[in-house]
Parts: C-alpha cells; structure tokens; sequence
C-alpha cells in the first residue's frame, strides 16, 4: 500500500520552544493532508486539514498560531509546534490522501510522540 | 453530519477462533467506509474499504467487512484470529469530499 511517512517519530523539548514535524507521502502525491492529535487510549482528533498551495482549515478549537501548517508541495506538509507547553505533549499522526489510481483512500503516518518538559 | 460508533471498547478472543468488531455509522448520503488498525505507539494501518460494490469487502491479514445498508452496519470480521491481530481497530465514515471520521476504536486482544 502507500506510504506516509513522519520525522522525527518522536522528540522531548523544553517547553517555550518549537518543534517541527514532517510529513511526507512517499509513492504518490497528496493534494490534501491531514494533522491529527490523539490522546492515550482515545480515537483520533482532527486538527486540520492542509491542502497543497492554500491555507489550512483549522477544526473548531485548534489555535492556528500555535500550530503552524505549511502543505508546500504535493508530497511535503509540516506541523509547527509553537511555543510548546507540556499540554501539548501527545501523539501526532499525519494523513494524506491518495486520490489516483487506488482510488480515494488515506493513508497514514507512523505517528511522532511530543514530550515537552 | 456523519458519524461512527464503535459499541465494544474490549474485544477477547481465543486464538484460532472467528472475531468480529463491530461499527455502525450514520450519513445523508452514501457513506465510504474505512477500517484502520493501530499497534502501540504506531500510526493507522489502512486494513480495508467499501466504496460500492460488494457488500463483502476483503482486505488485509485475512479480514473482511461487510458493508449492510438497513442496519447501517460494517463489521470487521476473520475467520481465525491469531495473537498478533491484537491491536487498536479505528472504523472510520466518510461522506463525499469531507473529513473522515473515527469511531472510537476498540481493543481487541486475542489470547493464546
């Protein structure tokens, strides 16, 4: 199947600092990527959904200067994390979606685990 | 607005015997439906999908879905289950060109 994949898979900063997390689909292009936040033991939160050359479209409650996402190429997305603070520590997952021949189908990251201090 | 319920947090089954993880979901319209597995500390794996079509849909590993239209059902299903399927199962509906949305997964565990 496609492949998605996410550096770093995980990192611990100090807090007040930033961290970026790359996304990147590696056998298709992603016109449409997605950032998603999941806490332990719980199912998914959409944070955003990035599109290739235009802004993102943040969900309801996610602050969009705090997490800064840059979709600069079909196959590239970044997660900024600004100013981390430890309530930011979670699990990231990243998604893009294969529109082409396998016809429409996301596909996910590994996932990077942030630890802030 | 669409939406997906996982019912069973918890799972358990013997190895070697049939296990089914449940999901039913609600949209307006006709509904694209996706199952994920996820292992700890790991991403969503795509295990299978129902665009149209059949309503019995094979994927990954050996499982199987089977997309019911009047009980708005789409139950993961594997006819032998082995210890390495325990995991996270995500069931996930997507309307048209909106974002997908999760249920709320459910562990299964399958003892030796």
């Amino acid at each position: 199947g496609a492949v998605v994949s996410q550096h770093p898979s995980w990192v611990i900063c100090k807090s007040g600092t930033s961290v970026k997390i790359e996304c990147r689909s590696l056998d298709f292009q992603a016109t449409t990527m997605f950032w998603y936040r999941q806490f332990p033991k719980q199912s998914l939160m959409l944070m955003a959904t990035s599109n290739e050359g235009s802004k993102a479209t943040y969900e309801q409650g996610v602050e969009k200067d705090k997490f800064l996402i840059n979709h600069a190429s079909l196959t590239l997305s970044t997660l900024t994390v600004t100013s981390a603070h430890p309530e930011d520590s979670s699990f990231y997952i990243c998604s893009a979606r294969d529109y082409t021949g396998r016809a429409d189908t996301q596909y996910f990251g590994p996932g990077t685990r942030l630890t802030v201090l | 607005a669409q939406s997906v319920a996982q019912p069973e947090d918890q799972v358990n089954v013997a190895e070697g015997n049939p296990l089914t993880v449940k999901c039913t979901y609600s949209v307006s319209g006709n509904p694209y439906l996706f199952w994920y597995v996820q292992y700890p500390n790991r991403g969503l794996q795509f295990l299978l999908k129902y665009i149209t079509g059949d309503n019995l849909v094979k994927g990954s590993y050996g499982f199987e879905a089977e997309f019911n239209k009047s009980q708005t059902s789409f139950h993961l299903k594997k006819p032998s289950a082995l210890v390495s399927d325990s995991a996270l199962y995500f069931c996930a509906v997507r309307e048209g060109d909106v974002d997908m949305r999760f249920g709320a997964g459910t562990r299964l565990t399958v003892k030796p």
